[in-house]
């Protein structure tokens, strides 16, 4: 069935320094793909999102870019904050008229010390 | 965008007794969903619920443990039902977005004790 893996954490960084969440998906169809963060104590918000093939998503400094060829859907920022340390996850969906409908992965918690 | 509250935010309840979640959207939309979310993992759909049918369980959950209803467009309860410490979790409901998204609620935080 369809399924998203993501890299084990916690990952610990010092602020400013490069990050990659590597991401990576099963699915049959053509899913639209997501990364969704969870801030301590709050609800998940989208972080950003791709439809298609090659499709690069981008947000607050945060890019993933869908990698048919490969099935990724890696996560990047140049330079990290401490008010990036949160919960990440890589979700898909296989519906373009049901996308609430979303397979997730594990989650990868992120901490980034000053 | 959607906003989604949900209540309560958190609750410990006793094993053995039930508690039912709600859901409310600030506009009407045709889905939402259930997920749950249990400690340290990551979320799991337990139901899609549709307004006037029934709703659709997810492999693993039934009806008798998590009736859902929808009586409406904005609005949804799911019930934890007959509840033991392993359903200590958080419960999200969700909605469709119109861009190819999904919005969620801030989550119901339960302990079973």
């Amino acid at each position: 069935g369809d399924s998203v893996t993501q890299m084990e954490g916690p990952v610990t960084l010092s602020e400013e320094a490069f990050l990659t969440i590597n991401c990576t998906y099963t699915a049959t169809g053509y899913p639209s793909l997501f990364w969704y963060v969870q801030y301590p104590g709050e609800g998940l918000q989208l972080l950003l999102k791709a439809t298609k093939a090659d499709d690069k998503g981008s947000n607050k400094g945060f890019e993933a870019t869908y990698r048919k060829e490969t099935t990724s859907f890696h996560l990047e920022k140049g330079s990290v904050q401490v008010s990036d340390s949160a919960v990440y996850f890589c979700a898909l969906s296989i519906s373009s008229s049901n996308t609430g409908k979303l397979i997730f992965g594990q989650g990868t918690t992120l901490q980034v010390k000053p | 965008s959607a906003v989604i509250s949900q209540k309560p935010s958190r609750d410990i309840c006793q094993r053995g007794t039930s508690l039912t979640i709600q859901c409310q959207v600030d506009s009407q939309v045709t889905m939402m969903f259930w997920y749950r979310q249990q400690p340290g993992q990551s979320l799991t759909l337990i139901a899609t619920a549709n307004q006037g049918s029934e709703a659709t369980y997810e492999s693993g959950f039934v009806i008798d443990k998590f009736p859902i209803s929808r009586p409406n467009l904005t609005f949804s309860t799911l019930t934890v039902s007959n509840m033991s410490p392993e359903d200590s979790s958080i419960y999200l409901c969700s909605v469709d977005g119109q861009k190819s998204e999904a919005f969620f609620g801030q989550g119901t935080r339960l302990t079973v004790v």
